[in-house]
């Protein structure tokens, strides 16, 4: 079955640190890849997403690129601020059930200053 | 525009009550969806629908019962609580439209529901 795999954290950096989340994927067909961010005590928001290969979505310094010959879709910013503090969920829409989203377990980011 | 509301924000309840957590959207957005956050294991599907009177299971729906009357409200009822149940409870919604799998689903601000 459809699945996503996301580096576990904590993830602890300094401010303007490089970020690197890793996420890979599993899934039959060409899902649209997202990635969406938590800030403490709050629901889930878009950061950005991509719907076919090679697509590169980015949002508020963040990028990441739909990488189908190696299934992966790795979340990256240059210059981390102690804002960007939260939970970072990879997530896929699966194609046979309505696009229903199928996430990864979510990497904690700590920014300190 | 609201987005997504839920209500209650915070419940406790005893091992066999029963209750309901109450979700509305104010987008018209044909499929909504209710997922738990269980800590190391990432959001999972409860129960989905496509429009009013369509509901599906989705990974974890044992517990839980869903209908949609109309297309604003989605409401989830915990039968008979356990302490398995225990979470945090996200509602969400999402257009229907043509290439509805690119679109984003818009998040409630969730539930944290205890069960002793």
């Amino acid at each position: 079955g459809n699945s996503v795999t996301q580096m576990e954290g904590p993830v602890t950096l300094s401010e303007e640190a490089f970020l690197t989340i890793n996420c890979t994927y599993t899934a039959t067909g060409y899902p649209s890849l997202f990635w969406y961010v938590q800030y403490p005590g709050e629901g889930l928001q878009l950061l950005l997403k991509a719907t076919k290969a090679d697509d590169k979505g980015s949002n508020k310094g963040f990028e990441a690129t739909y990488r189908k010959e190696t299934t992966s879709f790795h979340l990256e910013k240059g210059s981390v601020q102690v804002s960007d503090s939260a939970v970072y969920f990879c997530a896929l829409s699966d194609m046979g059930s309505q696009g229903n989203l199928i996430f990864g377990k979510g990497t904690k980011l700590s920014v300190k200053p | 525009n609201a987005g997504v509301t839920q209500t209650p924000k915070f419940q406790v309840l005893k091992t066999g009550q029963s209750m309901t957590l109450q979700c509305a959207q104010d987008m018209n957005h044909e499929y909504m969806s209710w997922y738990r956050q269980d800590p190391g294991m990432g959001l999972r599907l409860i129960h989905y629908s496509v429009g009013a009177g369509i509901t599906d299971q989705g990974e974890v729906p044992n517990g839980y019962n869903v209908s949609r009357s109309t297309t604003e409200d989605f409401p989830l009822r915990l039968l008979s609580a356990a302490p398995s149940q225990t979470s945090v409870y996200f509602c969400a919604s999402r257009t229907a439209s043509t290439g509805y799998a690119t679109y984003e689903q818009y998040f409630g601000p969730g539930t944290r529901l205890t069960v002793t």
